[in-house]
């Protein structure tokens, strides 16, 4: 069975503070899919990246970047210089590749303060 | 608007009634997911349809829900006698292939408050 464990619930950082959000994925696929996705406050989710399990290369698109690695089975995704309007429920799920379906984890609050 | 597109958005639903969800995919979508967001928690899959069939309901509840995809029209999920525990928002996503390395295109959701 696959699962998805973000331990961060909640997570509060001032503007312009870095902030790191953490995922630790299980799963007995060698072949699968990894995703984050932002959820602001307004409910409707928004896609940021996909990442396959060939390709543990890290990814940078502005301020967002995300460390994907293997051996730990992490995914982890950093924002540089927070901004007030990141702040939103941040989650980490997990496809198979067969038929798609995700498994997400149950998401860490991100509040950043002015 | 060519995302995937969820009515309504607010659905208030006294105990016992009938709640139906609609899913209209990406133009050219043919797989549907729906999944349910139970507060404070993250989403969680219930099923997998592909058009006029349904490929994967391991996470239907195994009564009152039901899903259909037919072959003209929206993706419909209906829960039969809803129940308080109910009471969650409901998205709906959408993609090309219906393989994982697709991204699924998710709706705004539809928010079931049953009273």
């Amino acid at each position: 069975a696959q699962k998805v464990t973000q331990a961060q619930t909640e997570i509060s950082v001032v503007e312009k503070e870095d902030v790191t959000l953490d995922c630790v994925y299980e799963t007995r696929d060698t072949t699968y899919y990894l995703f984050w996705y932002k959820q602001p406050p307004s409910g409707e989710l928004v896609f940021l990246i996909r990442r396959n399990s060939f390709d543990e290369q890290n990814e940078i698109s502005g301020r967002y970047s995300w460390n994907f690695q293997k051996s730990t089975s992490s995914f982890n995704f950093t924002i540089t210089a927070s901004q007030v309007v990141d702040s939103a429920v941040y989650f980490c799920a997990l496809s198979d590749t067969n038929a798609g379906k995700s498994t997400f984890g149950d998401g860490t609050t991100l509040t950043v303060k002015p | 608007n060519a995302g995937v597109m969820q009515n309504p958005r607010h659905l208030v639903r006294r105990r016992g009634q009938e709640a139906r969800l609609r899913c209209s995919p990406v133009k050219g979508h043919s797989h549907v997911y729906w999944y349910r967001q139970l507060p404070e928690e993250g989403l969680k899959f219930m099923v997998y349809l592909q058009k006029e069939n349904i490929i994967d309901e391991s996470g239907m509840p195994k009564e009152r829900f039901s899903a259909e995809f037919p072959k003209e029209g929206p993706s419909i999920l209906r829960i039969q006698q809803v129940v308080r525990g109910d009471s969650a928002a409901y998205f709906c996503a959408s993609s090309p292939q219906g393989q994982g390395f697709d991204e699924q295109y998710f709706g705004p959701g539809t928010r079931l408050t049953v009273t």
